[in-house]
């Protein structure tokens, strides 16, 4: 059983730019959760996407968007970088949209300049 | 709304010495509660969670966390430190209505010393 994969490792991107974060969720689930962590701070829930939906959302602009695709893999689009969106990017997997845990991949680092 | 308060950023214990990491949580409804261990440059395990099949729960790792409503609290706990335990702890509560959603504390970072 594959776990939580995520792509890229690292990025680096200026402020304006778009960047797509990528998630490959665990095995049989069909919830996808991303996730911000600042430095030194505790994970802020961005948005949720179960079956393809968009289906919960955050305290974020617009400007991060998502998708999730048949096979319940994940993307996460951010618009006009700013610098403020450096962080951890984390993607989690679960099973339905009951109290089942989610599951965490390893992450991606983004640094914007 | 549901939420999670972890005292203290930073914990220092020996090697060997007990770790007790405190949480407490707030919610008007029983929560479903975990505990996540973050590694440096790494995403978030799951150590252990709380479902309201038992108040005791006991971890991977040697840790374990009580339930208890009389004091609203979830502390994670560890009989004896080991080095590799040095890593960064999140408490966290999950919402279910609508959507899932995982709040998170602010994070306790636990320091080993030899």
């Amino acid at each position: 059983e594959t776990g939580v994969t995520q792509s890229p490792t690292h990025l680096i991107k200026t402020r304006g730019q778009q960047v797509t974060l990528r998630c490959s969720s665990q095995s049989g689930h069909n919830t996808v959760s991303w996730y911000q962590q600042a430095l030194g701070q505790g994970p802020q829930f961005i948005f949720q996407y179960y079956r393809e939906e968009e289906n919960g959302r955050g305290n974020f602009p617009p400007r991060f968007s998502g998708l999730q695709f048949p096979n319940y893999s994940s993307e996460l689009n951010v618009n006009a970088l700013e610098l403020d969106d450096s962080a951890l990017y984390l993607c989690a997997s679960s099973l339905g949209l009951g109290k089942e845990t989610q599951y965490f991949g390893p992450g991606t680092r983004l640094l914007v300049l | 709304a549901q939420s999670v308060t972890q005292l203290g950023s930073h914990v220092s214990v020996s090697e060997g010495a007990l770790v007790l990491l405190r949480c407490n949580y707030s919610s008007s409804v029983p929560p479903y509660l975990f505990w996540y261990v973050q590694y440096p440059n790494q995403g978030l395990q799951l150590l252990l969670k709380y479902t309201s099949a038992a108040t005791l729960v006991k971890g991977i790792n040697g840790f374990e966390a009580e339930f208890k409503k009389s004091e609203t609290s979830f502390h994670l706990t560890k009989p004896s430190a080991h080095m590799s335990d040095a890593a960064e702890y999140f408490c966290a509560v999950i919402h279910s209505g609508g959507y899932q959603k995982v709040t998170f504390g602010t994070g306790t970072k636990l320091q080993v010393i030899p």
